[in-house]
């Protein structure tokens, strides 16, 4: 079945500092979305990619859909402590409508 | 808007037990979504309704597992028997895009089992 892998699996900052992580697969997808998951919680929903090559920012959020459409990529800046939490890529194609998932980057910021 | 609503948070059961979850998607949202995560994983399709019939199960463990949708609407998962290997958190979602093309997926909080 169709993998993804995502990295890295873990990341402790600062407060302040971008991060940036990605997500390959061996498959091609013609959506690419990032979620946020907090403990407890389902995750949530914080870009979606439509369109390869596709570049898309939600605040201090950006995400590229990769031109391949095997990979994306996720941009926070200026990191928050609120940022805490697991970040996961989520692959869909036309023909099996559910998602793919990446197996999660967890984040750690330092006040 | 409301979310996806799922219930109970939370459930305990014992090996061998019998458990059912519910889920209310968001409304006119015509698929449904159940996931199963694994503790340090990512989400894993379960089953996927388009409005009351089953579009993939093929992910589905039939010799326990079971899931309805049978006005559209609401559904329920259901574990019978459940093995210590099921304990994780189940989630629903739900999108509103039509067959052949993808879509947004939005969650529900989940429900966390945990099989003693």
């Amino acid at each position: 079945g169709q993998q993804l892998n995502q990295s890295p699996q873990s990341m402790f900052i600062q407060e302040g500092e971008d991060v940036s992580m990605n997500c390959t697969s061996s498959s091609i997808f013609n959506t690419w979305l990032w979620y946020k998951q907090d403990p407890g919680e389902g995750p949530v929903l914080l870009i979606a990619l439509y369109k390869a090559g596709e570049l898309t920012s939600n605040g201090r959020l950006t995400a590229q859909f990769g031109i391949t459409r095997k990979d994306s990529f996720l941009n926070i800046s200026a990191s928050i402590p609120s940022d805490v939490g697991i970040y996961f890529c989520a692959g869909g194609d036309t023909g099996r409508r559910a998602l793919t998932f990446g197996s999660g980057t967890r984040l750690q910021v330092q006040p | 808007e409301a979310g996806v609503a799922q219930s109970p948070r939370y459930k305990i059961i014992e090996k061998r037990q019998s458990v059912a979850f519910w889920c209310n998607p968001i409304s006119g949202h015509a698929t449904l979504y159940w996931y199963q995560q694994i503790l340090g994983q990512g989400p894993k399709l379960l089953i996927q309704f388009q409005n009351n019939g089953v579009v993939d199960d093929s992910q589905l463990p039939k010799d326990r597992f079971s899931a309805e949708r049978l006005k559209g609407v609401d559904s329920t998962l259901k574990i019978q028997p459940a093995k210590l290997e099921d304990s994780a958190v189940y989630l629903c979602a739900s999108s509103s895009r039509l067959p052949g093309n993808t879509d947004t997926q939005y969650f529900g909080p989940g429900t966390r089992l945990t099989v003693l």
